[in-house]
């Protein structure tokens, strides 16, 4: 089965730039989107087919994708981006396959 | 506005049987375009995907629970059911279902709540 992975934690100063990484065989050929998590609330999508951003979403947010490695960049963080990020792709063996997640702590 | 919504037992035995219903409003399940997707999180874990359905033909499940899942709708009832057999304590965590906005899309643009499921005796 496909997997994917991220670092479990990532920590930065506000007004500073946080790079999540996600891990897979040739993720680069497929699309990744990222989903934000705060506490006791349901997932929101960031980020989709790689690089868009959903309509509401800061510009903050910005993807991008080559090889094995996706990677969510938030510029300029705020501390309401505080959050646990995960990462989604879809393969043909096990579709809408999940990353590990990221846990985002905004010294 | 497109809105989901999960509901079921709080509280489940171990080797009974869940059924979890997702209604959902703003978009219509009779378009088989659009798909909806069970996915849970066990407290504290990463979120696991569990299965999804497009129209009544395609459907498709996870492959370490694809025996145990069972998918269906009803488009009368703006509603997709799933059942899981043979619960085990393992199986607590968070439900959520989600809807997927095109047979072409790979990600998931709206999300329910949420219903946290206990399997103990």
């Amino acid at each position: 089965s496909y997997e994917l992975t991220q670092p479990p934690s990532v920590s930065v100063f506000p007004g500073q730039t946080a790079s999540i990484t996600c891990s897979g065989d040739k993720l680069g050929d497929k699309y990744t989107c990222w989903y934000q998590q705060k506490p006791g609330q349901s997932p929101v999508l960031v980020i989709y087919q790689d690089n868009k951003r959903p309509s509401g979403v800061p510009e903050r947010f910005s993807g991008s994708a080559s090889g094995n490695t996706a990677t969510l960049t938030i510029s300029g963080t705020q501390t309401m981006d505080e959050a646990d990020y995960y990462c989604q792709a879809w393969d043909t063996t096990t579709p809408f396959v999940f990353g590990t997640g990221t846990k985002v702590t905004v010294l | 506005q497109v809105t989901l919504k999960e509901s079921g037992p709080m509280l489940v035995k171990p080797t009974e049987t869940l059924t979890l219903t997702c209604t959902v409003s703003g978009f219509s399940l009779s378009n088989a375009r659009v798909g909806v997707s069970w996915i849970r999180q066990p407290p504290g874990k990463a979120l696991e995907w569990l299965a999804h359905i497009f129209s009544i033909d395609e459907k498709s499940y996870s492959t370490s629970l694809k025996t145990r899942l069972t998918i269906s709708k009803d488009t009368s009832k703006s509603q997709v059911v799933l059942t899981l057999t043979n619960m085990d304590p393992a199986d607590t965590g968070t439900y959520y279902c989600a809807r997927i906005p095109g047979v072409s899309t790979t990600w998931f643009d709206s999300w329910g709540q949420g219903t946290l499921v206990t399997v103990s005796s």
